[in-house]
């Protein structure tokens, strides 16, 4: 079965230090996509980031990073210099591209708080 | 831009009303979602539509029902309300030809 570890309940940072959200995840599918989403205290979902098992490249999407290792499993999130703005939970999830129903499985999340 | 919306933001309920979360997508996407989402726990696939009138169970479908009449509306209902499920609801969409899920800004639920 498929699943989703992010083993950082919370996390604090000071303003313009780089942070790494770490994810670990399993499945048996060779074929999957993982993905970063990014909850504000205003509730909606932001979908920040997206890698592919095949892609070569680790994806980037402005000052969020992907540092993908595929032999660990692991798809950590890393923003680089962070801002107050950053500050919301963090999502980690895992779709089976193979899967016809387009589900994600989600992680539990971690909670960022950047101090100023 | 799309645009998902979700009927209220906050809602109060008694145990055992009859419960109804609308959620509306407003790009034509095929696939719709409903979670809950509980400190700790992530967020539980409760039913998906991958077209009108069909549906499929998540992982958590006890306690709830859906409708898809309409490709743009995917309605979540909670039959007889519990406080087990007080909660925060999420609604997303998805295009099949891309991997992004839109969310809707959720419903945080009481039932009390």
């Amino acid at each position: 079965a498929q699943k989703i570890t992010q083993t950082q309940p919370g996390m604090f940072v000071q303003e313009k230090e780089a942070v790494t959200l770490d994810c670990t995840y399993d499945t048996s599918d060779p074929s999957y996509g993982l993905f970063w989403y990014k909850q504000p205290s205003s509730g909606e979902m932001i979908f920040l980031i997206y890698q592919g098992s095949y892609d070569q490249q680790n994806a980037t999407e402005g000052r969020y990073s992907l540092n993908f290792q595929k032999a660990r499993k692991s798809a950590n999130l890393v923003i680089s210099a962070s801002q107050l703005g950053d500050s919301a939970m963090y999502f980690c999830a895992m779709r089976d591209i193979m899967d016809s129903n387009y589900q994600l499985i989600w992680g539990a999340g971690t909670k960022l708080i950047i101090k100023p | 831009d799309v645009k998902v919306t979700q009927s209220s933001r906050y809602l109060v309920k008694r145990t055992g009303e009859k419960v109804f979360l609308e959620c509306v997508q407003d790009m034509d996407h095929e696939n719709m979602f409903w979670y809950r989402q509980d400190p700790g726990l992530g967020l539980r696939l409760i039913y998906f539509s991958y077209d009108v009138k069909m549906k499929e169970k998540g992982d958590i479908p006890e306690g709830y029902s859906v409708s898809r009449e309409k490709k743009e509306r995917f309605s979540l209902i909670l039959e007889s309300a519990s406080t087990n499920q007080t909660s925060m609801y999420l609604c997303a969409s998805m295009d099949r030809e891309y991997n992004e899920q839109f969310f809707g800004p959720g419903t945080r639920l009481t039932v009390l």
